[in-house]
């Protein structure tokens, strides 16, 4: 079993589209982080997340912890080409500072 | 500063060979990890470190072993490849500062078993 949920798992959407992208678990989490990763490359951290129900922004980015800190979202406004990539959300393993687990990815596709 | 570097970036093996796959960084940081990655899917971590000397199982370990003799540099070994371990490699560094918390990395190395 995963221990993070991403949905949906793929999105193909039109340029100028709004979305959403969830990361979900049923465990507690002292923090969160969502990265992206382009075609050939690395994940790039866009934001950690701490506190419950903390809201960043990141220009057309807007990430959510939840209130109880088992999940988060990813709201992107006015998606353009740019924004095409693998989201990843990764937290640290309860009891295992050391470890970080990633969830299982949203392939996103913006369409010009 | 050069950020994680990893090679190479390419590599096709036959079942049975041995390879290491090598990364370094130069931003002295004491976490290093390895993930793989299969198609379309998120990172599975094999193998991490904490600091020269110590290092430790991730998820998926099997087939893997590891050395962390500087700060600098972790390679990863295979030593009997199976067709189960073609997959995209990544290494990360990750640094650490009250919140701030961000994993680097490397380009990847993308490993074929035939």
């Amino acid at each position: 079993t995963q221990l993070l949920e991403q949905s949906p798992q793929f999105l193909s959407i039109q340029e100028g589209e709004n979305l959403t992208v969830y990361c979900n678990s049923s465990s507690v989490f002292s923090s969160l982080q969502w990265y992206r990763q382009e075609p050939g490359e690395g994940p790039v951290l866009l934001v950690t997340v701490v506190t419950g129900g903390e809201v960043k922004k990141l220009k057309r980015l807007t990430f959510q912890f939840g209130d109880a800190r088992k999940d988060s979202s990813l709201h992107i406004t006015a998606a353009q080409p740019g924004d095409t990539g693998l989201y990843l959300c990764a937290v640290h393993i309860s009891g295992g500072y050391q470890k970080v687990t990633f969830g299982t990815g949203t392939k996103l596709q913006v369409i010009p | 500063n050069a950020g994680v570097t990893q090679t190479p970036k390419f590599r096709i093996l036959k079942i049975g060979q041995s390879m290491t796959l090598q990364c370094t960084q130069d931003m002295n940081h004491n976490y290093m990890y390895w993930y793989r990655q299969d198609p379309g899917m998120g990172l599975k971590l094999i193998y991490y470190s904490v600091g020269a000397g110590i290092t430790d199982k991730g998820e998926v370990p099997n087939g893997y072993n590891v050395s962390r003799s500087t700060t600098e540099d972790f390679p990863l070994r295979l030593e009997l490849a199976a067709p189960s371990q073609t997959s995209v490699y990544f290494c990360a560094s990750r640094w650490t500062s009250g919140e701030a918390d961000t994993q680097y990395f490397g380009p990847g190395t993308r490993l074929t078993v035939l």
